[in-house]
């Protein structure tokens, strides 16, 4: 059965510091990967897409940056972090239907 | 831009009862998916739709792409299906991996 695992579960950084979240799929060979963040309170909102290792495609720029450096590995990242970067991040794949998330992070920028 | 309108953005039902989301939508739209968000922040599929209606247990989703709307009915509602529930739908112009999320239900169970 195809597993989905995203890391850390929660973070609490500092407005300038580096980011780095992770995320990884078992069990499905070449998933579409995705990444989504969402306000607390609000809609999802896509911000990357990978449909092969090696390329990603950004829907909204929000000074992050995404990589697929496996198959089965989805890294968002950025250098500084802003408070608007505050929210929860999801990790999704599909075979291009339905759509399966991980459990988030929460990411607190103070 | 392509757009979905969801309604209500919040419900409350007893324990038992029924009622029905919607979502509209100001373009074509070529498939629709229905999640559930738990209040743990975890995002459950419920339904995947190209067109027609589909049902599983007490839920069932219709999606009909030329009035453009989807709908999903909750019956005899339990208090685990507390959440907010998302529709999701893929543009006209489909553009890989390019999917427009409304803006949520946000639906309370009661006793």
């Amino acid at each position: 059965a195809q597993t989905i695992h995203q890391w850390p579960v929660a973070e609490i950084k500092a407005v300038g510091s580096p980011l780095s979240l992770g995320c990884t799929i078992k069990g499905k060979s070449s998933p579409n990967l995705y990444w989504y963040w969402q306000a607390t309170g609000g809609t999802l909102q896509q911000l990357f897409y990978s449909i092969t290792v090696g390329q990603v495609e950004s829907v909204v720029q929000l000074n992050l940056s995404a990589s697929r450096p496996k198959d089965d590995q989805f890294i968002l990242s950025t250098e500084k972090l802003l408070l608007s970067h505050s929210g929860f991040y999801l990790c999704a794949w599909s075979l291009g239907e339905r759509l399966f998330f991980g459990h988030g992070t929460k990411l607190s920028v103070l | 831009g392509d757009q979905v309108e969801q309604s209500p953005s919040a419900l409350s039902l007893h324990e038992g009862t029924g009622s029905a989301l919607r979502c509209n939508f100001t373009t074509t739209m070529r498939a629709v998916q229905w999640f559930q968000q738990n209040s743990r922040g975890s995002l459950i599929n419920l339904f995947y739709l190209a067109s027609g209606t589909k049902e599983n247990g007490r839920l069932k989703s219709t999606f009909n792409s030329k009035e453009s709307y989807s709908t999903l009915h909750i019956r005899d509602a339990q208090l685990e299906d507390s959440g907010t529930y998302f529709c999701a739908a893929e543009g006209g112009d489909y553009n890989q991996g390019k999917l427009i999320f409304g803006q949520g239900t946000k639906l309370s169970i009661k006793p």
